[in-house]
């Protein structure tokens, strides 16, 4: 249980083109989502907290005109990258926590690997 | 300075050897802590989980919390190749509370 799954898994685009990420819960609903971002080598760094029904939070220095997040079902977020550049090319991981578990775990996707020319 | 550090390797161990793998924190009010495992190009996978301080083992696996010394650890006996991914350590103030990762230490167990 508490499958978390990402599409695409890879995506490839020209620098000022708009990309969607879709981040779904399988088997169970999620009422908070979250998205990362992870360079190579890197830690996983909070972009944004995303609740279901209401806005998403952004970390301090995320852009939300750039990183467009929405949270429109119980089991589906998604994460646009609007007028994707070169520096936006990162390995973008969903998460989404257990309900009645107070939040103590989250359940990450398989990530997308987004790579602007 | 970072809240989490975390000794990124590579760390390179034989097979069926002890792996210890560690981070080290500033912030003394963080009470849940995680131990993740990532594959190549894969998202993390919830290893550990622990509460405030003390031991908790799960099959091969052991996580230890010191926090008078803001260090946790990671212990993998009988290491095997397949255990040879990244472990990051993660970190929490409170239930709903922002997730700080480690940077993440990159393992291989040589067969």
């Amino acid at each position: 249980g508490a499958v978390v799954s990402q599409h695409p898994s890879r995506v490839i685009c020209k620098s000022g083109t708009s990309v969607k990420i879709e981040c779904r819960s399988l088997d169970f609903q999620a009422t908070t989502m979250f998205w990362y971002r992870q360079f190579p080598k890197k830690s996983l760094m909070l972009m944004a907290t995303s609740n279901e029904g209401s806005k998403a939070t952004y970390e301090q220095g995320v852009e939300k005109d750039k990183f467009l997040i929405n949270h429109a079902s119980l089991t589906l977020s998604t994460l646009t990258v609007t007028s994707a550049h070169p520096e936006d090319s990162s390995f973008y991981i969903c998460s989404a926590s257990l309900p009645g578990q107070g939040d103590n775990e989250q359940f990450f996707g398989p990530g997308t690997r987004l790579t602007v020319l | 300075q970072k809240e989490v550090e975390q000794d990124p390797g590579p760390l390179s161990v034989p097979e069926g050897a002890i792996v210890s793998l560690n981070c080290t924190y500033s912030n003394s009010a963080f009470q849940y802590f995680m131990w993740y495992r990532q594959y190549s190009r894969k998202g993390p996978e919830l290893l550990m989980y622990t509460y405030s301080s003390g031991n908790k083992e799960d099959g091969r696996f052991t996580a230890q919390v010191d926090k008078s010394s803001k260090y946790i650890s990671l212990f993998i006996r009988d290491s095997q190749p397949s255990d040879s991914a990244t472990y990051l350590c993660a970190m929490r103030r409170n239930q709903g509370g922002k997730l700080i990762f480690g940077q993440g230490t990159e393992l291989s167990v040589k067969p």
